[in-house]
């Protein structure tokens, strides 16, 4: 079984904090993603990564970064944590490939910035 | 651009009962793939189908079936005599084959409240 760990179920951090969330898979996927999830407006993504050191921007990346030094470990940062960043923090992992693989998600991380 | 829309936010029915879950797409590619998770309260989302989109077959397994019908472009999903382990938001998510890094694009979800 595909197994897609993230470092915290709940964080509360303050305006202007610097928040990092880990995620780690160990399936030796090659694609890893870091997507919020607010109510009503599903899953959206903010970066994905097709290959260590490698990243790409999603549809929401602005206020967030990223960072992929190992294959199975897929970061995101918030530079300086705000309020309307508390969300829900999924991370998910697929093979690489020409067809569209299944990607796997972890359990989730819900951040409130206070 | 490409788009999932799941007009039903919130749908309750009574244990037993079946339940269609509607999702309509939009997308120019010609080639693409279709896909349904669950997420119960614990949050995970939990893979339940992919479909691409040569394979307008339905599918079935177990009490769940899915209607897939390119010329509405709609998937649906069909849970028959629902149970209370039923209850999660379920989002159906779509990607092309042309996207980098092979992006989900997902719809708005749609919470199920089955009630014992």
């Amino acid at each position: 079984d595909v197994k897609v760990t993230q470092s915290s179920r709940y964080l509360v951090k303050r305006t202007g904090e610097k928040v990092f969330l880990e995620c780690v898979q160990d399936m030796d996927h090659e694609n890893m993603f870091w997507y919020r999830q607010d109510p009503g407006l599903g899953l959206r993504l903010i970066y994905f990564s097709y290959d260590v050191k490698m990243k790409e921007k999603g549809d929401i990346p602005e206020g967030y970064s990223v960072s992929r030094e190992k294959k199975e470990r897929f970061s995101l940062i918030l530079e300086s944590a705000s309020t309307n960043q508390t969300s829900m923090y999924l991370c998910a992992s697929s093979l690489a490939g020409y067809n569209t693989d299944t990607q796997y998600f972890g359990p989730g991380t819900r951040l409130t910035v206070l | 651009a490409q788009k999932v829309t799941q007009a039903q936010t919130e749908i309750s029915v009574v244990e037993k009962e079946d339940v269609t879950l509607d999702c309509v797409y939009e997308t120019r590619d010609t080639t693409y793939y279709l896909f349904w998770y669950k997420q119960p309260p614990s949050g995970e989302l939990v893979f339940l189908i992919r479909r691409n989109s040569f394979d307008e077959q339905n599918e079935i397994s177990g009490r769940y079936s899915w209607n897939f019908q390119k010329s509405t472009s709609s998937f649906n999903f069909t849970i028959t005599a629902s149970q209370v382990v039923d209850s999660a938001v379920y989002f159906c998510a779509l990607s092309g084959l042309n996207n980098a890094g092979n992006m989900l694009t997902f719809g708005g979800g749609t919470r199920l409240m089955v009630k014992p």
